[in-house]
C-alpha cells in the first residue's frame, strides 16, 4: 500500500518555541492531507484539512494562527505549532487520501512541551 | 451529534476466539465509506478494512470482516481466531465527501485485550 512518512516521530521542546512536523506521501501524490490530534486514551480529532496550493481548512475551535499548515507540494504538508505551551503536548498524526478510498496515515509525532 | 459511536470502551477475548467490535454511525449522505483502523501502543494507525455504502457484500480481509447493516447504520468489525498481537485500540471511522474533500471522522475507540 501507499506510504506516508511523518517526521519527527517524537519531539521535546521548550515553552514558547515553535515545532514543525512534516508529512510526506512517498509514492503517490496527495492533493489533500489531514492533520489530527490525539490526547491519551482518546480518539483522533481532526484539526484541519490541508489542500495543495491553497489555505488549509480548520475545524471549529482550532486556532489557525497557532497551528500553521503549509501544503506546498503534492507530496508534503507541514504543521507548525507556534509558541508551544505544555497544553499543546499531544500526539499529532497526519493522513493522506489515496487515489482510491483508503486514507493512509503517518507514524505520528509525540510532542512534549516542557 | 456524535457521527460515529463505539459503545465498548474495552473488550476482552480469549485467544483463538472470535470477537465483535460495535460501531454505529449517523449520516444523511447516500454515499459514504466506513473504515476500521487498529492502533497499537506505538501510535501508528493500521488500516484493516473498508466498506462502501453501496457495497452489497460485507467486506472481508483475512481474519477481519465487517458486518454491514445499512438500515441499522451499523458497521461492526468481527475478528476471527483472535491472536495476542490483536491487542490494541480499534477505531471505526466514516468518510463523508464534503465539498471539495473527503474527511474521516473517528469514533472513540475500543481497547481490545486478547488473553491466553
Amino acid at each position: 500500500g501507499a506510504v506516508v512518512s511523518q517526521h519527527p516521530s517524537w519531539v521535546i521542546c521548550k515553552s514558547g518555541t515553535s515545532v514543525k512536523i512534516e508529512c510526506r506521501s512517498l509514492d503517490f501524490q496527495a492533493t489533500t492531507m489531514f492533520w489530527y490530534r490525539q490526547f491519551p486514551k482518546q480518539s483522533l480529532m481532526l484539526m484541519a484539512t490541508s489542500n495543495e496550493g491553497s489555505k488549509a481548512t480548520y475545524e471549529q475551535g482550532v486556532e489557525k494562527d497557532k497551528f500553521l499548515i503549509n501544503h506546498a507540494s503534492l507530496t508534503l504538508s507541514t504543521l507548525t505549532v507556534t509558541s508551544a505551551h505544555p497544553e499543546d503536548s499531544s500526539f499529532y498524526i497526519c493522513s493522506a487520501l489515496g487515489v482510491g478510498t483508503e486514507a493512509f496515515f503517518g507514524q505520528g509525532t509525540r510532542l512534549t512541551v516542557v | 451529534a456524535q457521527k460515529i459511536t463505539q459503545t465498548q470502551p474495552g473488550m476482552f477475548v480469549q485467544e483463538k476466539e472470535a470477537v465483535t467490535l460495535d460501531c454505529t454511525y449517523d449520516t444523511s449522505d447516500q454515499s459514504y465509506g466506513l473504515f476500521w483502523y487498529k492502533q497499537p501502543s506505538s501510535g501508528e494507525m493500521i488500516f484493516l478494512i473498508y466498506q462502501g455504502s453501496y457495497d452489497e457484500q460485507n467486506a472481508t480481509e483475512g481474519r477481519y470482516s465487517l458486518n454491514f447493516q445499512k438500515a441499522r447504520k451499523s458497521a461492526n468489525l468481527v475478528i476471527s481466531a483472535s491472536q495476542l498481537g490483536d491487542s490494541a485500540m480499534y477505531f471505526c471511522a466514516m468518510r463523508e465527501d464534503t465539498g471539495t474533500a473527503s474527511k474521516l471522522t473517528f469514533g472513540t475507540g475500543t481497547r481490545l485485550q486478547v488473553t491466553l
